[in-house]
């Protein structure tokens, strides 16, 4: 199937400090999701992208689209201890109707 | 708003046993997904259903059956559980457009001893 590279797996930051995660792949994906899963939850939808370039908000949320459909980023501005959990890219490969692709996660500590 | 729901949260069982996961959601959503989350592998999608009485497999769909005889609900059965299967499963669902997100449950641990 699908493979999508996210990276780093795990990062140990302070309070207040910047973050930046990414997802890449060797295929052309037509959206990009970031999830973020606390313990004993289920994933919930921090930000969506459809368009090559879209570069998207949420509070201190920006994740962006890469322009050659086959990366995205999620950046997190001065983090607070509740932004602790996993964070998950997933994408939807171009074509037909295939599923999504989740990475395998980063985890956030704070 | 319950949205989606997974039961049980938490299961143990044994070895050999048929175990039934269950996932309802109040959405009417078309499209449900059932996934399983092991370390270092992320979301590994198990089987989906498009709409009532179509099912697709996933990219792990071996020890599985599926059911979709309502739109709202969408059972995972484990026909005779291995210890392979322990896991975390997540059932998710969405809209008829594929450029809607999933939404996800709670979850449900399963142990096999």
């Amino acid at each position: 199937g699908q493979q999508l590279n996210q990276s780093p797996q795990s990062m140990f930051i302070q309070e207040g400090e910047d973050v930046s995660m990414n997802c890449t792949s060797s295929s052309i994906f037509n959206t990009w999701l970031w999830y973020k899963q606390e313990p004993g939850e289920g994933p919930v939808l921090l930000i969506a992208l459809y368009k090559a370039g879209e570069l998207t908000s949420n509070g201190r949320l920006t994740a962006q689209f890469g322009i050659t459909r086959k990366d995205s980023f999620l950046n997190i501005s001065a983090s607070i201890p509740s932004d602790v959990g996993i964070y998950f890219c997933a994408g939807r490969p171009s074509g037909s109707a295939r599923q999504l692709t989740f990475g395998s996660g980063t985890q956030l500590t704070v | 708003d319950a949205g989606i729901t997974q039961s049980p949260r938490y299961k143990i069982t044994e070895t050999g046993r048929q175990v039934t996961l269950m996932c309802h959601q109040t959405w009417s959503h078309s499209y449900m997904f059932w996934y399983r989350q092991d370390l270092g592998h992320g979301l590994r999608l198990i089987y989906y259903s498009a709409a009532a009485d179509i099912t697709d497999k996933g990219e792990v769909p071996d020890g599985y059956v599926v059911s979709r005889s309502k739109t709202e609900n969408f059972p995972l059965t484990l026909e005779s559980a291995t210890r392979s299967q322990t896991s975390v499963y997540f059932c998710a669902s969405r809209g008829t457009d594929s450029n809607q997100p999933q939404h996800f449950g709670d979850g449900t641990r399963l142990s096999i001893l």
